[in-house]
């Protein structure tokens, strides 16, 4: 069964910093991973997406990166923003059997950005 | 190309009520998750449809909860009876499916609240 953990489970930075967050899932067997951002009380929002033949993907200030062979992803967020304040999400699309693409989460790092 | 359409946004139900919960998928999509999030936890898997056909249901509670997806018309989560413990975010995400590897877009989710 498909495990997904992030840590940390909250952060604090000032404005400005570069900030790391992390990811691991303990099968390997995945079609592509996700990083998600959800506000208070909305839905999500996709990030990026990694396929698992795939190491990283960029998007303006955030990269992700992928190991899939340890089971790792890194989110990494440069010159961090107040207006990047949100709950971040991991996911894995887990392949075979009927799992047919269906996301496993990680319970996500709650990232505050203060000025 | 309007994105994942969830409604109603907010739905209040007393114990005992039903709760119809529906998800109209983007457009040229014919596969749609749910996932549930409860107070404080992370999102788990429910149910994966595709047009009329349910393909895995592990995630969805044995007693109360259906949900299907009809040739014409959105994708409807049905809870009957509902309890206090049902009161959490539905969350549908719709992809267009290509072995696994697609991206998966949520909609803003439903906010069922029991009393």
């Amino acid at each position: 069964k498909q495990e997904v953990t992030q840590i940390p489970a909250a952060l604090s930075v000032p404005e400005g910093e570069n900030l790391v967050l992390n990811c691991s899932f303990t099968d390997s067997a995945i079609y592509n991973l996700q990083w998600f951002r959800q506000d208070p009380g909305k839905g999500l929002t996709s990030l990026l997406l990694i396929q698992s033949s795939q190491r990283e993907q960029t998007s303006g200030r955030l990269n992700a990166s992928l190991d899939k062979s340890s089971g790792r992803s890194t989110l990494y967020i440069a010159a961090s923003q107040p207006g990047d304040s949100a709950t971040y999400l991991c996911a894995v699309a887990n392949a075979g059997g009927t799992s047919y693409g269906k996301l496993t989460f990680g319970q996500g790092t709650i990232l505050t950005v203060h000025p | 190309n309007a994105g994942v359409m969830q409604n109603p946004r907010h739905l209040v139900r007393r114990r005992g009520q039903e709760a119809r919960l529906r998800c109209s998928p983007m457009k040229g999509h014919s596969h749609v998750y749910w996932y549930r999030q409860l107070p404080e936890e992370g999102l788990k898997f429910m149910v994966y449809l595709q047009k009329e056909n349910i393909i895995d249901e592990s995630g969805m509670p044995k007693e109360r909860f259906s949900a299907e997806f009809p040739k014409e018309g959105p994708s409807i989560l049905r809870i009957q009876q509902v309890v206090r413990g049902d009161s959490a975010a539905y969350f549908c995400a719709s992809s267009p499916w290509t072995g696994g590897a697609t991206e998966a877009f949520f909609g803003q989710g439903t906010r069922l609240t029991v009393v």
